[in-house]
């Protein structure tokens, strides 16, 4: 099993352009997270989905935007990103039973 | 107030001795509490839950728990220099979401 996948690793953006952060998972969870981390903040929640067909906001969604294409697959898009989403983006998912398990992440600088 | 607070450290300790991180957090219905590991550039990983109060040991760590005092902390017995690396704790506050804290960064001088 490859657990859980993010494309791409590294991405960086001017002001304005608009991207997709895809996420992937093949341990058949129910319920996929979108995280940012920044220095001295912590992981903060931007949205989740609990199953597929749902998705709900977390602590900072402005400026995203989610998809729950089917159970494997969650993606987020920056409609217009900022020099604010600079960050590092990690992706989640968790089957009821068990715990959060993270990718690898993917750094985006916008500048 | 922050949902999950812990000191953010750095906590330097000598090989072989204790490193003891605190954690407190607010939401006093929460039922589960997590430590995750993150090495430098690496993602979050797994490595104890508790949901009862009292401690609970997995080999060199032991987790403990206050839902009285709100309070979690984890013990790193016989520190090792693979331990250096930023600890988080997390807790549950309702089914779906967890609460990160900002992660208390931990180096084992050698």
């Amino acid at each position: 099993n490859a657990g859980v996948t993010q494309t791409p690793k590294f991405q960086v953006l001017k002001t304005g352009q608009s991207m997709t952060l895809q996420c992937a998972q093949d341990m058949n969870h129910n319920s996929m997270y979108w995280y940012r981390q920044d220095p001295g903040m912590g992981l903060r929640l931007i949205y989740y989905s609990a199953s597929e067909g749902t998705t709900d906001k977390g602590e900072v969604p402005n400026g995203y935007n989610v998809s729950r294409l089917n159970k494997r697959e969650f993606s987020l898009r920056l409609e217009s990103a900022a020099p604010s989403q600079t960050s590092v983006y990690f992706c989640a998912s968790r089957h009821r039973e068990y715990e959060q398990y993270f990718g690898p992440g993917t750094r985006l600088t916008v500048t | 107030q922050k949902e999950v607070e812990q000191n953010s450290g750095p906590l330097s300790v000598p090989e072989g001795a204790i490193a003891s991180l605190n954690c407190t957090y607010s939401d006093r219905g929460s039922q589960s509490f997590f430590w995750y590991r993150q090495y430098s550039g690496k993602s979050p990983e797994l490595i104890m839950f508790i949901y009862s109060n009292g401690d609970k040991e997995d080999g060199r760590f032991t987790a403990q728990l206050n839902k009285a005092s709100q309070y979690v902390s984890l013990l790193i017995r016989d520190s090792q220099p693979s331990d250096s690396a930023t600890y988080l704790c997390a807790v549950r506050p309702n089914d779906y979401k967890l609460s990160f804290g900002a992660g208390t960064t931990v180096t084992v001088r050698a």
